[in-house]
């Protein structure tokens, strides 16, 4: 069973990078798109992008300049960077397997989150 | 970009009883629709994919209904452990991929 796993320092400055990686075990990152979507305090879900094994990637155009995502099939992690930071983007970030078989689609299985804070 | 919305926003419904929640979508998304269910602390849970499949693992009490631009989840008899939040999602037109804002199904 896929499982996924959210790493990345929990505090980040104004104006910095956010840096997050997610580790997908129990299968392989291959033939998938991953995403990540984030969840502000007590708001609702927002996509942030899409990366394929193949390192193609989407995002979604309200943060596309400043979202970056990679992917390392030799660790089966893929990453996420988000510059120029802001108190806005405070957030539970999630990364999550999105759709299946190559096709996308739905979000499933997600990783536990992990909240990220911007404050100096 | 496609806009999800959510109704009601709350809903109170007491266990045993149906809950019906409703999601429209701003133009058509055929049947590319998802629910998912969150609980406070937890990360969403995929519920139903193709507007009326249930995920692996979904109890038969939770079923969805409707393609085109407007859809419904319902839960036949709630359980104490359905109150929650619930989301869709559409994946047929994107970037982007977008959710509705959710509806709380709370304990009347």
């Amino acid at each position: 069973q896929v499982q996924l796993q959210e790493s990345g320092p929990g505090l980040v400055k104004p104006s910095e990078t956010l840096s997050l990686t997610c580790t997908v075990s129990g299968g392989s990152i291959s033939n998938n798109y991953w995403s990540w979507i984030r969840q502000p305090p007590g708001k609702g879900l927002e996509w942030i992008g899409y990366i394929s094994n193949s390192g193609s990637t989407n995002n979604n155009p309200s943060l596309r300049s400043r979202v970056t995502m990679s992917v390392d099939t030799s660790k089966n992690q893929f990453s996420l960077k988000l510059n120029s930071v802001t108190a806005a983007d405070t957030a539970v970030y999630y990364c999550a397997r999105w759709g299946i078989a190559g096709r996308p689609g739905w979000f499933d299985p997600w990783g536990q989150g992990t909240l990220v804070t911007v404050s100096s | 970009e496609i806009v999800m919305t959510q109704s009601p926003a709350t809903l109170s419904v007491s266990p045993g009883e149906r809950a019906t929640l409703s999601c429209r979508a701003s133009q058509s998304v055929s049947a590319n629709l998802a629910w998912y269910q969150q609980k406070p602390g937890q990360a969403p849970r995929l519920l139903i994919y193709g507007a009326s499949t249930r995920a692996t693992g979904i109890p038969a009490r939770f079923s969805g209904s409707g393609s085109g631009t407007e859809f419904t989840l319902t839960i036949s008899s709630l359980q104490s452990e359905d109150f929650a939040v619930y989301y869709c999602q559409q994946y047929n037109n994107w970037p982007p991929i977008t959710f509705g804002q959710g509806t709380l199904l709370e304990i009347k």
